[in-house]
């Protein structure tokens, strides 16, 4: 099981960016794929989550009207965009791996570095 | 949602045992057996070590191992060993969303 992430990626503020996570070695519409995120120095903090399943999304509140995450199951494949980039959205991404009702992530991607910058 | 408090660091000689705490509220940690636990190396991707509160991933030593008290989950390293130097992070289902901990650096 494998989920590699896109490189890493530089934005001005205002901007958007799209980051994918390529699944592989399971059945991609059979597990949640979630993102989290952690600034420099900073713990993690969960951004929300798609059913590959269905497309279904839920996302973390403070989030809301900024992040989109969607599918592609032929090459599956999740995307996650975010809009309207500030620099306090400098941080290291990752896609995590969750079986429905399990609670519990794994495994994770390698992380894909986002630096916003003017 | 706020982060979960976890202690900024905890240290032990090799063959000790160290305590993680891992603190929210009834509406995440106590609400709900959902608390995992996750360990980063510097550099790398986090690894599941602890799942289902108590719950331990094949593969991770049985020197680690998860509990909960009320609003308090904790991870325990006994016998710590120089390879277990990291940070760890724990995280709780909480309705809905997911919240992680604050994070905790064990030196050894």
């Amino acid at each position: 099981v494998q989920l590699v992430q896109s490189g890493a990626e530089v934005r001005r503020p205002g901007a958007s960016v799209i980051l994918s996570c390529k699944t592989s070695g399971y059945t991609f519409t059979t597990y949640l794929i979630h993102w989290v995120r952690q600034a420099p120095g900073q713990g993690f903090e969960w951004m929300g989550l798609i059913n590959p399943n269905d497309g279904g999304t839920l996302y973390a509140q403070h989030l809301q009207g900024r992040v989109t995450m969607t599918k592609d199951t032929p090459t599956s494949t999740v995307y996650m965009d975010l809009e309207s980039l500030t620099f306090e959205d400098t941080a290291v991404y990752y896609c995590l791996r969750e079986r429905s009702a399990d609670y519990w992530f794994d495994p994770w991607g390698q992380g894909t570095q986002v630096i916003v910058s003017s | 949602q706020s982060a979960l408090t976890q202690p900024r660091s905890v240290s032990g000689s090799p063959g000790q045992s160290v305590t993680i705490s891992c603190t929210g509220t009834r509406s995440d940690v106590g609400g709900y057996d959902r608390v995992s636990w996750y360990q980063q190396a510097p550099g790398a991707a986090p690894k599941l070590m602890i799942y289902g509160v108590n719950k331990r991933p094949s593969g991770v030593p049985d020197r680690f191992s998860g509990s909960k008290s009320g609003n308090t989950a904790s991870l325990t390293i006994s016998g710590l060993q120089a390879e277990d130097e990291a940070d760890y992070y724990c995280c709780s289902h909480a309705g809905r969303f997911f919240v992680f901990g604050t994070g905790t650096t064990v030196t050894v």
